[in-house]
């Protein structure tokens, strides 16, 4: 079935570092592909999403390139801030429905 | 414009129990998905309705059922509670069925089983 993996632990980085989430996926199809963030004590907020391959979904920030390719979504962040501690889940939803399939999700600390 | 909202925010039960969720989707949104999260993990699809009739499950017990009501609010029902049914429960409403379709979700009810 379709499936989301995500690189592995909590990421721990300064305020003004760059930021990479590595997200990968496997689909039957050619899915929408979603980049949602969840603040502590929160439901999850749509950060950003591209629907086709080559597509550059882009938020506050946040960019991500859908990769056909190598089956990737990876985001990425120039500059973060402390504000952006939250955690990252990638997501897709196949062709013919929206139901998502999540991955692990990944914490991000920034520190000031 | 009216976010997803669910109640309660916050629910303890004990084994065997049973309990009812409730989510009010977003305003024109006719689509409801429900999403289980346990500690530390990602959602988990539940189960999908759309205008009123059940549009796909995931891989739950039939003990885990649900209604969308003719204005598109939803509720889930789990009956025989287990402690693995502690979780954070979330309900997303978008505006049509289809993969592009951004779902928006709710806050959450978090569901605690003793």
């Amino acid at each position: 079935g379709d499936s989301v993996t995500q690189m592995e632990g909590p990421v721990t980085l300064s305020e003004e570092a760059f930021l990479t989430i590595n997200c990968t996926y496997t689909a039957t199809g050619y899915p929408s592909l979603f980049w949602y963030v969840q603040y502590p004590g929160e439901g999850l907020q749509l950060l950003l999403k591209a629907t086709k391959a080559d597509d550059k979904g882009s938020n506050k920030g946040f960019e991500a390139t859908y990769r056909k390719e190598t089956t990737s979504f990876h985001l990425e962040k120039g500059s973060v801030q402390v504000s952006d501690s939250a955690v990252y889940f990638c997501a897709l939803s196949d062709k013919g429905n929206n139901r998502l399939a999540f991955g692990k999700g990944n914490q991000v600390v920034v520190i000031p | 414009e009216t976010g997803v909202t669910q109640s309660p925010t916050h629910l303890i039960k004990t084994r065997g129990q049973q309990v009812t969720l409730r989510c009010s989707s977003q305003s024109g949104h006719n689509t409801v998905s429900w999403y289980q999260q346990a500690l530390g993990q990602g959602p988990q699809f539940i189960f999908q309705y759309y205008r009123e009739e059940e549009n796909g499950r995931g891989n739950f017990p039939p003990r885990f059922s649900g209604l969308q009501f003719p204005n598109y609010s939803s509720e889930l029902n789990v009956n025989a509670l287990e402690l693995n049914d502690s979780a954070l429960y979330l309900c997303a409403s978008s505006l049509e069925l289809g993969s592009q379709e951004t779902q928006y979700f709710g806050p959450g009810t978090r569901l605690l089983v003793l």
